[in-house]
Formats: structure tokens, C-alpha cells, sequence
């Protein structure tokens, strides 16, 4: 079993639709986790950090569930720029922090 | 302020040849990363460098040698490339920690053939 699991999708939606993500980490020590978004063949930019009480940031939600080790990222009225491929990262306790992360969920929004 | 770069952005190697993959970063940062990343997947933890003057080998070091110059350099070796080695390699630096996200370079595109 992977550390960290995405659903790949790939998910398809309309502009102004709403869609979620999901990421699941085998590591309960697991200290902070992350949303990066990845454009096709650039580097992976942080879109959002996740904290226990959950986070918004526009129309980006994330939520973390320690309990179920699960974590999640909703996109609300989604734009043609969301299309990209989000990355949960979970970095662990250590004082490297060192990161894990998932391979990935493709979205592409279309017109 | 640069962020993080990465040199080359391109290179194509005969199996056998060796390079040396650059990183620097301006930032500050103690860590640094080395991942590699193949089609349709994550990213892979090659080494990492907690501070300056530590290694540490990550998920697949098996071909790749490290060397932490300074606070702002490190530099990823391929002794003797491999087919298999044909990636893209994304450097990525960030303030020690746990709480604290990488930020990456542009990545350097390797094709062994």
C-alpha cells in the first residue's frame, strides 16, 4: 500500500462546477500536510497548506481528518485555470520534514 | 530574489555517461530535496540534506551520489547513467521544519537513451 493515495481521475467538469479530492496517508505520526498544484511539465507550486480545523482560501477548501487520516481539497465554481494536476503532500515529524507525496488527480475544466 | 534554479534544463546521456545535476537555492532555506518524477506519477525522494553538511539517502538513491557544497548548493550525481534514470529531476528547498512547505526549482528533463 502506497503512503499517500490519490483518486488519478481524471476528472472532467464544466466551468462553475464544484469538485472534490480526496488523499488518504498510512502514517499516523504525520505531522503537516499540503495541496500543490502542478501545471503540465512545471514544477509543483503549493496551493494550499491543511490544518486540523480546516481552511479556505478563496474558492479553495481543505480538510484534514487525523482520525481517519484523510484529507481533502474542494475547488467551488471552477475556472479553465484550475485544469492541472493537484498533489497531496504529507511531510512527517522529523527535523528534515521530509515529504511524501501522492501521485496525483488530473482535472481538466472544460468550457 | 531567483528561488530556486536548477542547471541544465535539458540534457540527453549515452548509458554510461555520467553528470551532475545543479541546485541553488537564495532563500536561506537549511533543507534541500532531490526528487525524481516519471510520467503519470508523484514525486520520488532521491536524497535529501536536513542542514548544511548532512545527507540522508530517501525512497530510491540507487545510482544518484549527493553533495551538500554550501547552505545554497546541492548537487545530485549520476555515476553511470541508466535507461531507467531517463526523468524529470525537481530540486526543491524549504526552512527546516515540519510545518514548512518546499519550493521548487524548474526541474532539469534527462533522457538516457
Amino acid at each position: 500500500r502506497k503512503e499517500v493515495e490519490q483518486d488519478p481521475g481524471p476528472f472532467n467538469v464544466p466551468e462553475g462546477a464544484t469538485v472534490a479530492f480526496n488523499c488518504t496517508y498510512s502514517n499516523s505520526a504525520s505531522q503537516s500536510f499540503f495541496w500543490y498544484r502542478q501545471d503540465c511539465r512545471k514544477e509543483p507550486k503549493l496551493l494550499m497548506s491543511v490544518y486540523s480545523s480546516g481552511n479556505e482560501d478563496g474558492r479553495f477548501t481543505a480538510q484534514l481528518n487525523r482520525a481517519s487520516q484523510y484529507i481533502s481539497l474542494l475547488i467551488r465554481d471552477s475556472k479553465l485555470s484550475d485544469s492541472a494536476t493537484y498533489l497531496c503532500v504529507v511531510k512527517d515529524n522529523t527535523n528534515a520534514g521530509k515529504s511524501t507525496f501522492g501521485d496525483g488527480t488530473t482535472l481538466t475544466v472544460k468550457p | 530574489n531567483a528561488g530556486v534554479t536548477q542547471t541544465p534544463k535539458f540534457q540527453v546521456l549515452k548509458t554510461g555517461q555520467s553528470m551532475t545535476l545543479q541546485c541553488a537555492q537564495d532563500m536561506n532555506h537549511n533543507s534541500m530535496y532531490w526528487y525524481r518524477q516519471d510520467p503519470g506519477m508523484g514525486l520520488r525522494l532521491i536524497y535529501y540534506s536536513a542542514s548544511e553538511g548532512t545527507t540522508d539517502k530517501g525512497e530510491v538513491p540507487n545510482g544518484y551520489n549527493v553533495s551538500r557544497l554550501n547552505k545554497r548548493e546541492f548537487s545530485l550525481r549520476l555515476e553511470s547513467a541508466a535507461p531507467s534514470q531517463t526523468s524529470v529531476y525537481f530540486c526543491a528547498s524549504s526552512l527546516q521544519g515540519a510545518v514548512y512547505e518546499q519550493y521548487f526549482g524548474p526541474g532539469t528533463r534527462l533522457t538516457v537513451t
